[in-house]
């Protein structure tokens, strides 16, 4: 079976300016997770999503983060204006059960 | 809320050395438990889990025991190669209705010298 798929793998990008993250889950799992990871440190659950629901998103810098699942599928992370500590890993990661979850091999952005 | 306790790294060892890494976690009910590993430049890869207490998971020579009592999941190898050399993260899911949420600990880094 195919993968949690997460597009770019990296990017670079000025304080201030903003960017977006793409995730598609494996197919047929009803919930994706939004992580971050900071260098040394393990996964921050940023955002969960049941379908095309937020299960919980207290962990999610409103004022800057944003995230949207279409139709219960895809799914995208947005940062407008990035600051410099939000230079981590953004994982993805989906899952059917609460049994396990799958992750995508992650995008790592640096701001500079 | 739940937390995970994690062995803090890094932790070095020569080939064919014994392994343990301590995990302890704080729940309020049953969990499920789980390592996950992150080799270099690769993403979060399911090592192995336990669902219930005094199950053990096992895959690819490690293991780690379910152990209710003392609210532990430690991972051991009896014999590591550089191969094993990669981040190592302990976590828990726990049911809550549609809710659940899995939480990791903060990652031990293992370096395995021949």
């Amino acid at each position: 079976e195919a993968g949690v798929a997460q597009s770019p793998r990296y990017k670079i990008i000025e304080k201030r300016q903003s960017v977006a993250f793409w995730c598609n889950p494996i197919s047929g799992h009803a919930t994706l997770y939004w992580y971050q990871q900071i260098l040394g440190q393990g996964p921050k659950l940023l955002i969960q999503f049941q379908n095309n629901g937020v299960v919980d998103d207290s962990q999610l810098p409103k004022d800057r983060f944003s995230a949207e699942r279409l139709k219960g599928v895809d799914s995208t992370l947005k940062i407008q204006p990035a600051k410099l500590e939000d230079s981590a890993v953004y994982l993805c990661a989906s899952s059917s059960t609460v049994t396990e979850a799958f992750f995508g091999q992650g995008t790592r952005l640096t701001v500079v | 809320g739940n937390s995970v306790t994690q062995m803090e790294g890094p932790v070095t060892l020569s080939e064919e050395a014994f392994l343990t890494i301590n995990c302890t976690y704080t729940a309020t009910g049953y969990p499920s438990l789980f390592w996950y590993v992150q080799y270099p430049g690769e993403g979060l890869q399911l090592l192995l889990k336990a669902t219930k207490a005094d199950d053990k998971g096992s895959n690819k020579g490690f293991e780690a025991t379910y152990r209710k009592e003392t609210t532990s999941f430690h991972l051991e190898k009896g014999s590591v190669q550089v191969s094993d050399s990669a981040v190592y993260f302990c976590a828990l899911i726990e049911f809550n209705f549609g809710n659940e949420k899995l939480t990791f600990g903060t990652g031990t880094r293992l370096t395995i010298i021949p």
